[in-house]
């Protein structure tokens, strides 16, 4: 069955950095393009990046453009997000989730269970 | 940047019907997905490409749209339908993904 796991979580001052890892299994990775989201105290879900299949095409919010970067392995089947000159505003919930049907319309069936980012002094 | 915007809540009794909008400019051509996200859970996708249920959502959850406003309507509402509703488009001009405020869905 399609998992995805989200790790690297934490608390972290500001400016610091994080790297999570979203680590997937039950599906052929290299065909599918990977989402992080995250959620944070008393907000709604925001979109932060995706990754193409190939990892040829990323895309950022702009409050993360320049600090956030996500990347893929194909040989361990894991997408990263490195972030960093991480600020308060980042305290989130983050989740990786799979796109379904095509880059750029396509849904979010399946969602990792999160990790907790924490960015404060 | 591209903006959707749900009501920041919506109250039913029990057994009625609740509607939740989003509306978004030029939004006719895009295709708007629903998620349900419980207290402390991971969220859930409910319609996807304006009214398409995924396997295993009730055919109480339906879609549909008009014009620059999508709907998710959920008939004979249940006290395990709270939950935060947002919906979802990309905005290919921007290459940017959107969600929706989300909407706190309360049964009364």
């Amino acid at each position: 069955q399609v998992q995805l796991v989200e790790s690297g979580g934490g608390v972290v001052q500001p400016g610091r950095s994080l790297r999570l890892t979203c680590a997937a299994s039950g599906f052929t990775f290299t065909r599918y393009a990977i989402h992080w989201v995250r959620l944070a105290p008393g907000k709604g879900l925001e979109w932060v990046a995706i990754i193409s299949d190939d990892g040829t095409i990323k895309y950022y919010r702009d409050s993360v453009k320049g600090r956030f970067t996500v990347s893929r392995d194909s040989s361990k089947n894991t997408v990263n997000l490195q972030m960093n000159s991480l600020r308060p505003e980042d305290t989130a919930i983050y989740y990786c989730a799979r796109v379904e049907a095509d880059f750029w319309g396509g849904y979010l069936k399946f969602w990792g269970q999160g990790t907790l980012v924490t960015v404060s002094s | 940047s591209y903006v959707l915007t749900q009501p920041p809540s919506v109250s039913v009794a029990p057994g009625q019907t609740a509607t939740i909008t989003c509306g978004g400019d030029n939004l006719g051509p895009k295709r708007v997905h629903w998620y349900q996200q419980k207290a402390g859970q991971t969220p859930v996708l409910v319609l996807y490409d304006d009214r398409d249920r995924p396997s295993g959502i009730p055919a109480r959850f339906s879609g549909s749209k008009s014009g620059n406003t999508a709907t998710l309507a959920i008939g004979t509402v249940e006290a395990g339908d709270e939950a935060d509703y947002y919906c979802q488009v990309c905005d290919d001009s921007s290459d940017h993904w959107v969600f929706g405020g989300g909407t706190k869905l309360t049964v009364l």
